[in-house]
């Protein structure tokens, strides 16, 4: 099955720099790709995702990249601010089917 | 809509006890899908459905069943709980198209002594 590596564990940054994310998966017929932010105690939500045909995506201060030859794909997020602070988890998926996470990262902006 | 909608919220059961996570939809999606999520771990995939009647193996699948009578409901049955099931639990559901997300429940914190 898919394998998803996701890095790195835990993400300090001063409010206002930038975070980057990175995930890597190991099948390559995965064709989409989510990212998910998890507030303590709450449910994963969908905050950006990126389909295989698109090699970039940009909402506001979110960002998703994905290289297809490399099997690898990042969020980043600029101008990070405190409610930024969370756990962002990466998945693969083969045509939206058995989603695969990555381990999470825990992201700290600190104010 | 109510979404994905998980009960119960909170259980506490002892080691040999059984017990169904329930799990229900209303958006009409096809894929439904139950993860735990661990510290450290992610979230892992314990088992998945593509329809009603059709239901596969995930990553974890052992001490866990599932069945998909409709296309709403997709149940999780612990059989004999033990305490490496203790764990938060997700129920997530899609529509199978190829741009279409999860959508997750908000859990249940299933401690097992």
């Amino acid at each position: 099955g898919e394998n998803v590596e996701q890095h790195p564990s835990t993400l300090s940054v001063q409010e206002g720099d930038s975070a980057v994310i990175k995930c890597t998966y190991s099948d390559s017929a995965s064709n989409y790709f989510p990212w998910y932010k998890q507030e303590l105690g709450k449910r994963p939500q969908l905050i950006i995702d990126i389909r295989s045909n698109v090699g970039e995506k940009k909402d506001q201060r979110i960002a998703v990249t994905l290289n297809k030859t490399a099997k690898h794909f990042s969020l980043h997020i600029t101008e990070t601010q405190p409610e930024d602070s969370a756990v962002y988890f990466c998945a693969a998926s083969i045509s939206g089917n058995q989603f695969y996470f990555g381990t999470g990262t825990s992201l700290t902006v600190i104010p | 809509n109510a979404g994905v909608t998980q009960t119960p919220k909170f259980q506490v059961l002892k080691t040999g006890q059984s017990m169904t996570l329930q799990c229900a939809q209303d958006m009409n999606h096809e894929y439904m899908s139950w993860y735990r999520q661990d510290p450290g771990m992610g979230l892992r995939l314990i088992h998945y459905s593509v329809g009603a009647g059709i239901t596969d193996q995930g990553e974890v699948p052992n001490g866990y069943n599932v069945s998909r009578s409709t296309t709403e409901d997709f149940p999780l049955r612990l059989l004999s709980a033990a305490p490496s099931q203790t764990s938060v639990y997700f129920c997530a559901s899609s529509d199978r198209a190829w741009n279409s997300p999860l959508h997750f429940g908000n859990g249940t914190r299933l401690t097992v002594t």
